[in-house]
């Protein structure tokens, strides 16, 4: 049974700052590997989808990376902004059934001013 | 576009009546998600469609549970008897054809007393 871990559950780091999030999953057949943001009271925003062919997606200040055989992803944001406080999540798609995503619990950011 | 449109925002109810959640996805969008998220078990997939037809149920946790798509603009979550540990927030959330990126709505907050 596939399972997703992000660790740690709770960050804060000063603004301007690079920082790592991490996501670890124990199935390495996947689809495709997500990375949402939440916002307190909010819905869920797509940041970066990486298929399982690919090693990394940009966009912006945000770098995904994909480890299928190591079962990682990182989501990398470059200099930090208040604004990026929320709670990263990732997701992964079973190859079986591309559109069912399994969670992890996400973490929370504080980017502090 | 509007984004996918969640109502109502919030719902108190009494233990035992019936809720009923409503979702409109973005139009052109071929799949729609329903999701609950609680502290304890974080983002749970309850149900999937594609082109308005139920494709998994798995994730439907006893039958007061039920969920219907009449066309491809809408659809509902049914709840019926309501229990406490009904409380939560349930999301929706639709992708696009070919597209694996899902595009969530803001949410309903149910609580159930």
């Amino acid at each position: 049974k596939q399972e997703v871990t992000q660790i740690p559950a709770a960050l804060s780091v000063p603004e301007g700052e690079n920082l790592v999030l991490n996501c670890s999953f124990t199935d390495s057949a996947i689809y495709n590997l997500q990375w949402f943001r939440q916002d307190p009271g909010k819905g869920l925003t797509s940041l970066l989808l990486i298929q399982s062919s690919q090693r990394e997606q940009t966009s912006g200040r945000l770098n995904a990376s994909l480890d299928k055989s190591s079962g990682r992803s990182t989501l990398y944001i470059a200099a930090s902004q208040p604004g990026d406080s929320a709670t990263y999540l990732c997701a992964v798609s079973r190859v079986d059934s591309n559109y069912q995503l399994i969670w992890g619990a996400g973490t929370k950011l504080i980017i502090k001013p | 576009d509007a984004g996918v449109i969640q109502s109502p925002r919030h719902e108190v109810t009494e233990m035992g009546q019936e809720v009923t959640l409503r979702c409109k996805p973005i139009s052109g969008h071929d799949y729609l998600f329903w999701y609950r998220q609680t502290m304890m078990r974080g983002l749970e997939l309850l149900i999937y469609f594609n082109n308005n037809v139920p494709i998994d149920d798995s994730g439907m946790p006893e039958d007061r549970f039920s969920a219907k798509m009449p066309n491809a603009s809408f659809s509902t979550l049914k709840i019926q008897p309501s229990e406490p540990r009904d409380s939560a927030v349930y999301f929706c959330a639709s992708s696009p054809p070919f597209n694996y990126e899902q595009y969530f709505g803001p949410g309903t907050r149910l609580t159930v007393t």
